[in-house]
């Protein structure tokens, strides 16, 4: 069974600029999950989406957005991008949500480097 | 939510066993311990869990204590592959999915 996919693997952009980064679950996962990790902060939980709704949330501010498609495929967008952005951005995928013992498998992230 | 405490690092030589520690004093009745391990910019890589008795798998054993205030990750016979960031994790309740991962404890397998 393929694992999660994160794409792209590396991007590097400008301050001000936008990104999209994209996450496939492992088949059958209905929940993907995003966070963000930075040497200072360490591992950060962005948001959770299930059967294409947002189903938690971390504290982030309203420039980080995601969103889910029906095939459980991910996205999430970062607007006027910030040098503190600069991040691996992890994304992790389970068959459940709420309530469950579901573990999560996560992909291999997307290095994002803002200049 | 409930949250953890983990020594910052430990050593470990290989082959011997690896006993993490995991101080989670606030854990409610529904709620779940789990460990991860991230090594260096990989995912991190899901261990094990359980909820009050203890747990063995392929990987390693979960051991919690009666109160449920503590649990300790033991890795049987260490190999330097095991060399990585450990994360002990509480998480229950409507929000499942909203992992809290702490610091993590550097495991520095040695030979």
């Amino acid at each position: 069974k393929a694992g999660v996919t994160q794409t792209p693997r590396y991007l590097i952009k400008t301050r001000g600029q936008q990104v999209t980064l994209s996450c496939s679950p492992i088949s059958g996962h209905r929940s993907v999950s995003w966070y963000q990790q930075t040497p200072g902060q360490g591992l950060q939980f962005l948001f959770e989406y299930f059967s294409e709704t947002q189903r938690n949330k971390g504290n982030f501010p309203g420039r980080f957005s995601g969103r889910q498609f029906s095939n459980s495929r991910s996205e999430m967008n970062v607007s006027t991008l910030e040098l503190g952005d600069s991040a691996l951005y992890l994304c992790a995928s389970s068959f459940g949500t709420s309530g469950t013992s579901y573990e999560q498998y996560f992909g291999p992230g997307t290095r994002l480097t803002v200049t | 939510d409930a949250k953890t405490t983990q020594p910052p690092s430990m050593d470990c030589a290989e082959g011997r066993a690896a006993n993490l520690p995991c101080n989670h004093s606030t854990i409610s009745g529904n709620e779940y311990v789990y460990w991860y391990r991230q090594i260096h910019s990989q995912g991190p890589q899901y261990i094990i869990h359980g909820l009050k008795n203890n747990e063995t798998n392929e990987m390693a054993s979960l051991i919690i204590t009666e109160d449920r205030k503590s649990s300790t990750l033991i890795l049987p016979h260490a190999t330097l592959r095991d060399t990585a960031v450990y994360y002990c994790i509480v998480r229950g309740g409507y929000n499942f999915n909203k992992f809290y991962f702490g610091s993590g404890t550097k495991l520095n397998v040695k030979p």
